[in-house]
């Protein structure tokens, strides 16, 4: 059974430093999203991206937060300097297009101290 | 743009009892609709889908949604169900003109008691 593989589960970190997590997408699909959960906003979505390429970055801090997809079966979300307020747990989610649903990873927690 | 609105936060119920978990939707252009279900510590995983036919759709555990146009509605519904149901449950309106992006309800808290 073909499932997003995300990569830490948990990190904890202390203010100001360096937090990359990483996603495996299901093989074969196109579409990557990131999403924040948090109890307070609930699922936002980040950015995402199709064949690679980002197509809407709206939903980031521009500033501090960054996604990438070096190559078909890594996405990458970076936040640099983490702030207490990052801490959420962040999901990644492949998928096809035109009404395919999403496949989601099992998160990374994280917690900015 | 598209919107989803869940009414019930929170739904507790006893075991055995049929539920209904309320979903509404908001757009301009025909959509897809979908349930997914979330366990704690786990990511989301799809319940059932609407894509186009019939308007009654099955989907896991026992669980069925029905779509109405009308109504813009998407009500997810279960006859009978087990404490293994307790989880929180995210309706999902997604167009087929924005490379499957979905936007997500805020989530309705099913808590099934004994």
């Amino acid at each position: 059974d073909a499932r997003v593989t995300q990569t830490p589960r948990h990190k904890v970190t202390e203010m100001g430093q360096e937090v990359t997590m990483r996603c495996q997408p299901i093989l074969g699909h196109n579409t990557v999203f990131w999403y924040r959960q948090t109890m307070m906003q609930g699922l936002e979505l980040l950015a995402y991206f199709r064949n690679r390429a980002p197509l809407d970055d709206s939903g980031m801090p521009k500033d501090r937060f960054s996604a990438e997809m070096p190559d078909a079966t890594l996405a990458t979300l970076k936040i640099q300097p983490s702030e207490p307020r990052d801490s959420a747990v962040y999901f990644c989610a492949s998928g096809l297009e035109q009404g395919s649903p999403l496949h989601f990873g099992n998160g990374t927690r994280l917690t900015v101290t | 743009a598209q919107s989803v609105t869940q009414l019930d936060s929170q739904v507790p119920v006893f075991e055995e009892a049929p539920v209904e978990l309320r979903c509404n939707y908001s757009s301009s252009v025909s959509v897809y609709l979908f349930w997914y279900v979330q366990y704690p510590n786990q990511g989301l995983q799809l319940l059932l889908k609407y894509l186009s036919g019939s308007t009654l759709v099955k989907g896991i555990n026992g669980f069925e949604a029905e779509f109405n146009k009308s109504q813009t509605s998407f009500h997810l519904r279960k006859p009978s169900v087990h404490i293994s149901d307790t989880a929180e449950y995210f309706c999902a309106v997604s167009v087929n003109t924005n490379a499957g992006k979905s936007t997500f309800g805020d989530g309705t808290t099913l808590t099934v008691k004994p």
